[in-house]
């Protein structure tokens, strides 16, 4: 149990376009969900926290603007990344989280590996 | 300020027994996970301690202290795929998690 898909994998895109990322459970309600960004050799980032209806909580110096996030139903979230540039160029990696069980552990995503040319 | 200390890197041999600790001063706690993460994929869920003492699953085990804001990863009879990044995270007192930078671990034959 506990799956959490991301989709699309892996996405090359143009600078200066837009791409989505999902993000899914697919076998649990997850209360809230999380997207971190992680570049090569380094820990994850954690960029924006979303609860299930409500606006998303970013962290300091990640533009809500430009890192768009929808979190619809309590198993779809979505990451939109507005006029990407190469340095946009990452690992995108979405967890979500159900309180059940008491612990918060979070499910993460397979990652969505993000090429900005 | 919240902070999670963890070894960047650290080298064994296969068929040896590891030990990777975590420190941390956060904000309130509410449990520490440790997860594994290969290169280029998403982090996977190892162990989560809430109470002092150790958690034993298979060939790893997890330690915890509160007092001492101390934590281990202990990894036995490693193999050569257990080649891998190791984090350390703590749920602070707002149940958000707080992330180690990581620990490399390199399998020597």
């Amino acid at each position: 149990g506990a799956v959490v898909s991301q989709h699309p994998s892996w996405v090359i895109c143009k600078s200066g376009t837009s791409v989505k990322i999902e993000c899914r459970s697919l076998d649990f309600q997850a209360t809230t969900m999380f997207w971190y960004r992680q570049f090569p050799k380094q820990s994850l980032m954690l960029m924006a926290t979303s609860n299930e209806g409500s606006k998303a909580t970013y962290e300091q110096g990640v533009e809500k603007d430009k890192f768009l996030i929808n979190h619809a139903s309590l198993t779809l979230s979505t990451l939109t990344v507005t006029s990407a540039h190469p340095e946009d160029s990452s690992f995108y990696i979405c967890s979500a989280r159900t309180l059940a069980g008491g612990n918060y552990e979070q499910y993460f995503g397979p990652g969505t590996r993000l090429t900005v040319t | 300020g919240q902070n999670i200390d963890q070894p960047t890197e650290m080298t064994a041999t296969e068929g040896a027994i590891v030990q990777i600790n975590c420190t941390y001063q956060t904000s309130g706690f509410n449990g520490l996970f440790w997860y594994q993460q290969h290169a280029g994929e998403a982090p996977t869920f190892l162990s989560y301690n809430v109470l002092d003492g150790l958690e034993e699953k298979g060939r790893f085990s997890s330690f915890l202290s509160r007092s001492k804001g101390y934590s281990y990863l202990l990894l036995k009879e490693l193999q050569m795929k257990d080649s891998a990044s190791y984090l350390c995270a703590v749920t602070d007192s707002n149940y958000q998690l707080i992330w180690g930078a990581g620990t490399k671990l390199i399998i020597k034959p």
